[in-house]
């Protein structure tokens, strides 16, 4: 089993639409969370970030922790096109540990 | 601030040959790294460095070798470039090895899209 499972997509959804994205995990011991949003032929950029459980809003994004069930989520509201990217997962042990990446799920919003 | 950049954008190379991806960052960031970037791998860590003078192995290494002789730079050689080594490859930096926190966003530079044939 893989550390970090995410769903490649690709997720097509139309403009406005809630865009929910997923990851799971296998290692209890990651403690730190993380978005990024990645651009065609562009470099990852972090989006957010949570610590342990619970939730954290940013806008139009909120990230989900649930770590009882090893999954984290991303829901975007209000979808834009210009949202369309590939979204990749990140999770940390600690703060000084190496970051493990999931696939990243690509995302398209139809005008 | 330019933030990080990585030089050349694209690059083909021939089983056996030998290059070097250039990444430099104007941020004096302590830490940084290299990436690959594969479909349905995800990015994967190859080396990184916590400093100038120290580097350390990531999840990928073998086949590439990487030296920091000032902060600014961190140039990732492929001594002799395999079909395998195709991938597209990103330079990260932060301010200091605690990438998982508000203050320690790991910025990425725009990648180098390498084949090897």
């Amino acid at each position: 089993q893989k550390e970090v499972e995410q769903d490649p997509g690709p997720l097509s959804v139309p403009e406005g639409a809630i865009v929910s994205l997923n990851c799971t995990y296998s290692n209890s011991a990651f403690q730190y969370f993380m978005w990024y949003r990645q651009y065609s032929r562009k470099g990852p950029e972090l989006l957010m970030y949570t610590y342990s459980s619970g939730n954290k809003e940013d806008g139009r994004f909120t990230a989900q922790v649930d770590k009882s069930s090893k999954y984290i989520s991303l829901f975007i509201r209000d979808s834009q096109p210009s949202d369309s990217a590939t979204y990749l997962c990140a999770m940390s042990q600690n703060r000084d540990d190496k970051i493990i990446f999931g696939k990243g799920t690509r995302l398209h919003i139809l005008p | 601030n330019a933030g990080v950049t990585q030089t050349p954008k694209f690059q083909v190379l021939k089983t056996g040959q030998s290059m070097t991806l250039q990444c430099a960052q104007d941020m004096n960031h302590e830490y940084m790294s290299w990436y690959r970037q594969d479909p349905g791998m995800g990015l994967r860590l190859i080396h990184y460095s916590v400093g100038a003078g120290i580097t350390d192995q990531g999840e990928v290494p073998n086949g590439y070798n990487v030296s920091r002789s000032t902060t600014e730079d961190f140039p990732l050689r492929l001594l002799s470039a395999a079909p395998s080594q195709t991938s597209v490859y990103f330079c990260a930096s932060s301010y200091s090895r605690g990438l998982a926190g508000s203050t320690d966003t790991q910025y990425f530079g725009p990648g180098t899209r390498l084949t090897v044939l």
